[in-house]
């Protein structure tokens, strides 16, 4: 079945360290998105990429950077630059293309922790 | 700009009672509607959707019917039990192109025994 893995489910960082966290889809999908969820909180789009090799910045993009050098890939990488990156991250994906929006597909999300 | 507003929680009800969580919306047209559930320490799933004015998306005995004159998309379910407890999302994709959804600031609803 395709779907939207994301790994790992948990991740621990030091204070001071760079972590990467891996989105990878098998739906064929162009457009590939991340949000950062706080308890309590809503969604809060880091950034998104509607093609391979272009990826623009989204509401909180600071501190996190991100590449998208295969269409089925897109990692995210929480730099030391984030100060409170203590929060629950969710990759999702959609088709793309103008012509009918069919929503999003969401992977199950991973939970960052610095320790 | 698009935006949608959503009824903030938590809301809290007894097995068996009705369920509504308002959503209002603004936008340029009459573009799809959504609402998405996500349960504890999981990713959303897309619950159900309305493509046009008029239409009532239903599933797993939720519904929603997207009411043009009032900009709505209320979600109602008439009788909610405790595995129902999550957060819902209502959501808006974008009418001035591209792909980014406008969501709501999510409605926790916790059902009791």
């Amino acid at each position: 079945d395709g779907g939207i893995t994301q790994s790992p489910k948990y991740l621990f960082r030091k204070e001071g360290q760079n972590v990467t966290l891996s989105c990878e889809q098998n739906l064929n999908h162009d457009a590939m998105y991340w949000y950062r969820q706080d308890p309590g909180q809503g969604l809060r789009l880091i950034y998104y990429s509607q093609i391979v090799n272009d990826f623009q910045k989204g509401d909180i993009a600071e501190g996190y950077s991100v590449s998208r050098e295969k269409k089925e890939s897109f990692p995210l990488t929480v730099t030391s630059a984030q100060k409170n990156p203590t929060a629950f991250y969710l990759c999702a994906s959609t088709p793309g293309g103008t012509e009918f929006f069919y929503g999003y597909t969401f992977g199950s999300g991973t939970r960052l922790t610095v320790v | 700009g698009d935006s949608v507003t959503q009824m903030e929680g938590p809301v809290t009800l007894s097995e068996e009672a009705f369920l509504t969580i308002n959503c209002t919306y603004t936008a340029t047209g009459y573009p799809s509607l959504f609402w998405y559930v996500q349960y504890p320490g999981e990713g959303l799933q897309l619950l159900l959707k309305a493509t046009k004015a008029d239409d009532k998306g239903s599933n797993k005995g939720f519904e929603a019917t997207y009411r043009k004159e009032t900009t709505s998309f209320h979600l109602e379910k008439g009788s909610v039990q405790v595995s129902d407890s999550a957060v819902y999302f209502c959501a808006l994709p974008p009418t001035g192109g591209g792909n980014k959804l406008t969501f709501g600031t999510g409605t926790q609803l916790k059902v009791e025994l």
